[in-house]
């Protein structure tokens, strides 16, 4: 079993619906990351949440937009996708503070498909 | 930047073989390294990780040895299981910084059969 819960786990949407990722840990870790993983390949880093602020944004459309309304629960919000955007959306946590050796705790995903 | 180069595969191997998966990597300072696993329709679990120079990271029987000379953390198991099967991610820390951002390799499907 996971430590990181992610719902839903399949979502299908058109391009101009609205709706949201959540995330939830309960490890106590205070780095939370969103990744974009598309099939066959390694994930993408999207966006990472540090003590819930937004430390890193990796040139993301506008079209995702992350929210990190307490320690425990991670957000995407999604608006206007396209077909391409379509992908196995991943969040993680991390115990901080850190230098790179704490280990990321994936959730098993949600699978995103923008029709 | 930092770089993780991996066999690709796919790699099949009947069930009791030897495992190698090698991965190399391009960093700066002293960065950690690990083995995330992929199992079908999951998200990455960590496998193992080495923090330094000569530290070998186990796991399930796995192990990879942090090897700075040779910038390499190959990936073995002396006798694998058809529930081995998964895809294998080697991945790097960015070296130098306290942002923790993760660069993996691309990844390596491993099929055992019985």
């Amino acid at each position: 079993d996971t430590e990181v819960t992610q719902t839903p786990k399949h979502l299908v949407m058109g391009m101009t619906n609205k709706k949201s990722l959540k995330c939830e840990q309960h490890m106590g870790h205070r780095a939370m990351y969103w990744y974009k993983q598309k099939a066959k390949k390694p994930p993408e880093l999207m966006f990472v949440y540090s003590y819930e602020k937004l430390s890193i944004n990796e040139s993301v459309p506008s079209r995702f937009s992350p929210e990190c309304p307490n320690s425990s629960l991670l957000n995407l919000h999604l608006h206007a996708l396209q077909p391409e955007d379509s992908a196995l959306y991943l969040c993680a946590s991390s115990r901080l503070p850190d230098r790179g050796n704490s280990p990321l705790h994936f959730g098993n995903g949600t699978r995103l498909t923008v029709t | 930047g930092d770089s993780v180069t991996q066999m690709e595969g796919p790699v099949t191997l009947s069930e009791e073989a030897f495992l190698t998966i090698n991965c190399t990597y391009t960093a700066t300072g002293y960065p950690s390294l690990f083995w995330y696993v992929q199992y079908p329709g999951e998200g990455l679990q960590l496998l193992l990780k080495a923090t330094k120079a000569d530290d070998k990271g186990s796991n399930k029987g796995f192990e990879a040895t942090y090897r700075k000379e040779t910038t390499s953390f190959h990936l073995e198991k002396g006798s694998v299981q058809v529930s081995d099967s998964a895809v294998y991610f080697c991945a790097t820390t960015n070296s130098g910084g306290s942002n923790y951002k993760l660069t993996f390799g691309k990844g390596t499907l491993l099929t055992v059969n019985p």
